[in-house]
């Protein structure tokens, strides 16, 4: 199936420092979802963003969808200890019937 | 957000055998959605499940190993039928949102492991 580019593929940061990734695509997206997903969890859903500019924040975490609609990037601030997982974008791509398609993911590992 | 479980959490199953796995939500949804996360991998959407119809399946996934059942708005079962090693998965259930059809949410997951 489509994947979305996600980079970087993982990181391994110090405690407080802030974090970010992006996924690009070739395809325009109506919709950028962030997810996160702990070992033996389903992903959970961190942002969702609509429309193209669009900033959005949740605590730590913000969220922008691109002007082109072909990227989204996630930044995470001041990271802890519990922010270790795997993170997914996804986008709705209009060409391929608007459903979901996944990027690679990035392993976060914060060193304490 | 629609809550979502999924029966069993886990198994261990044998080479040939199949195993059904149930996903039930909170509330009625229209679309019900099966992915595949191969171990390391991302997710791959392998069908979606339409109340009163046959399900839709993705390239390179067929009815015959995957058949799937959706009997309400509120259930849905896939089996993995005759399997093998490369079936090991996890397999997740996901549902679009209530107050907004473009996000979408998932269950927590069956890991599966073929010996």
């Amino acid at each position: 199936g489509q994947q979305l580019n996600q980079s970087p593929q993982s990181m391994f940061i110090q405690e407080g420092e802030d974090v970010s990734m992006n996924c690009t695509s070739s395809s325009i997206f109506n919709t950028w979802l962030w997810y996160k997903q702990d070992p033996g969890e389903g992903p959970v859903l961190l942002i969702a963003l609509y429309k193209a500019g669009e900033l959005t924040s949740n605590g730590r975490l913000t969220a922008q969808f691109g002007i082109t609609r072909k990227d989204s990037f996630l930044n995470i601030s001041a990271s802890i200890p519990s922010d270790v997982g795997i993170y997914f974008c996804a986008g709705r791509d209009m060409e391929y019937g608007n459903k979901l398609v996944f990027g690679a993911g990035t392993i976060l590992r914060v060193k304490s | 957000s629609a809550v979502i479980s999924q029966k069993p959490s886990r198994d261990i199953c044998q080479r040939g055998t199949s195993l059904t796995i149930q996903c039930q939500v909170d509330s009625q949804v229209t679309m019900m959605f099966w992915y595949r996360q191969q171990p390391g991998q991302s997710l791959t959407l392998i069908a979606t499940a339409n109340q009163g119809s046959e399900a839709t399946y993705e390239s390179g996934f067929v009815i015959d190993k995957f058949p799937i059942s959706r009997p309400n708005l509120t259930f849905s079962t896939l089996t993995v039928s005759n399997m093998s090693p490369e079936d090991s998965s996890i397999y997740l259930c996901s549902v679009l949102g209530k107050q907004r059809s473009d996000t979408q949410y998932f269950g927590p997951g069956t890991r599966l492991t073929v010996l």
